[in-house]
């Protein structure tokens, strides 16, 4: 079964700093990688994907992802954290074995940007 | 672009009554999710259509029925509602299955079961 990971349930950055949100990954043949963000009661908004190509994605309100092959992971970056970055981040595979296709998502990860 | 419109809202509703969530879509997007979302446990799909008149069952599907008469709408049954179901709900939808193709998301549906 495809499943990916999210291992820490909470990042704590300060403003300005770099910022980095953890998935690893467990697929069979190709992965295809996405990641959303949450604000509170709000719906998930698409920030980026891999599907294939260079390893290293750019995405929305400057956000970017490095996959890794070699250690399966997919993890998010941001060079310069804002205040307003703080939400859920969820990581998500697209699951292309089943007739579903659909995203399987790890159990996401609270980032809070302190000023 | 208004994307995905769910309704209602917010809702809450009594243990054993039938609910419908209403889910449309403006984009003529082919394939269309149900997912629910719980603390701790993320994003669990329900059911799915991946074209009008066609439907499939996801990870979590008891409880729960849908129908595609078409490509815009896809909305969700819950025959006789319990306290489990107390959840929010995302109605989802892609231009295909093509692994590049991305699932775009409704606001959500707040439904509490009492």
């Amino acid at each position: 079964a495809q499943s990916v990971a999210q291992p820490e349930d909470q990042v704590n950055v300060a403003e300005g700093n770099p910022l980095t949100v953890k998935c690893t990954y467990s697929v069979s043949g190709n992965p295809y990688l996405f990641w959303y963000v949450q604000y509170p009661n709000r719906g998930l908004q698409f920030l980026l994907k891999y599907i294939t190509g260079d390893n290293l994605v750019k995405g929305s309100y400057g956000f970017e992802a490095e996959f890794n092959k070699s250690q399966t992971s997919f993890h998010l970056k941001k060079p310069s954290a804002l205040v307003s970055d703080s939400a859920l981040y969820f990581c998500a595979v697209r699951d292309m074995t089943g007739s579903a296709r659909q995203l399987t998502f790890g159990s996401g990860t609270q980032l809070t940007v302190l000023p | 672009i208004a994307g995905i419109t769910q309704a209602p809202t917010s809702q809450i509703l009594a243990a054993g009554r039938r609910m419908t969530l209403r889910c449309t879509q403006d984009m003529r997007h082919n394939a269309m999710y149900w997912y629910r979302q719980d603390l701790g446990l993320g994003l669990r799909l329900i059911h799915y259509s991946n074209t009008a008149g066609t439907t499939g069952k996801g990870e979590v599907p008891d409880g729960y029925s849908v129908s595609r008469a078409n490509t815009d709408d896809f909305p969700l049954t819950l025959a006789s509602a319990v306290p489990s179901q107390t959840s929010v709900y995302f109605c989802a939808s892609s231009p295909g299955q093509g692994s590049g193709n991305t699932i775009y998301f409704g606001e959500g549906s707040w439904l509490t079961v009492v």
